[in-house]
């Protein structure tokens, strides 16, 4: 199993609901990222884990809360979030410097 | 502080024909450098890597880059380009420690294939 999945593809939320992104591997690896991606722009780090530790957090607004409950598994937490944060929300994963597999991504839209 | 500088928005190639897009960096040490392809809706698939030794790196899908210092550049090059090459490319850069990578990437070329 060589790839990363995301889920849902797609969710629509209003400003004061709670929902979360999932993100999942089984290959192994023991870094995980998330990335934001609004529309024709390059992907902007969130958060890094290294081994089910946060590791990077690109001063990322409270509303957004990330989770590493164990190795394969990672999830971002949403709540009470702002229509400018559409986008697409890529996660990635790596076990070798510089190679990081990439899911689809969850395209967000908050109302 | 580390930035790409991808100059060309929009490339538009004909089926067959060669192509080269093109990637300027600037980072303070030893650069690692990297392309990536995004399909519509899709997430980023890594083509290739440099981070040191030969300069000329050879990717998946018959791309190349070659790293050239003096110019801070690395540009991708494919001889024939295929309809299924048509994708948003990005060149990023970064320091490389594992667990704590923080790739900066370009703001991306846009490539189109015609018949």
């Amino acid at each position: 199993d060589t790839e990363v999945t995301q889920t849902p593809k797609h969710l629509v939320m209003g400003m004061t609901n709670k929902k979360s992104l999932k993100c999942e591997q089984h290959m192994g690896h023991r870094a995980m990222y998330w990335y934001k991606q609004k529309a024709k722009k390059p992907p902007e780090l969130m958060f890094v884990y290294s081994y089910e530790k946060l590791s990077i957090n690109e001063s990322v607004p409270s509303r957004f809360s990330p989770e590493c409950p164990n190795s394969s598994l990672l999830n971002l937490h949403l709540h009470a979030l702002q229509p400018e944060d559409s986008a697409l929300y890529l996660c990635a994963s790596s076990q070798e410097r510089g190679r990081q597999f990439f899911g689809p991504g969850t395209r967000l839209t908050v109302l | 502080a580390q930035s790409v500088t991808q100059p060309d928005i929009h490339i538009t190639v004909s089926e067959g024909a060669s192509l080269e897009l093109r990637c300027n960096y600037s980072y303070g040490a030893t650069p690692y450098l990297f392309w990536y392809v995004q399909s519509p809706g899709q997430g980023l698939q890594l083509l290739l890597k440099y981070f040191s030794g030969d300069t000329l790196v050879q990717g998946i899908k018959g791309f190349e880059a070659e790293f050239k210092r003096s110019q801070s550049s690395f540009n991708l090059r494919k001889p024939s380009v295929h309809w299924s090459d048509a994708a948003e490319y990005f060149c990023a850069v970064g320091p490389v420690n594992f667990g704590n990578e923080k790739l900066t990437f370009g703001t991306g070329t846009r490539l189109t294939i015609i018949p």
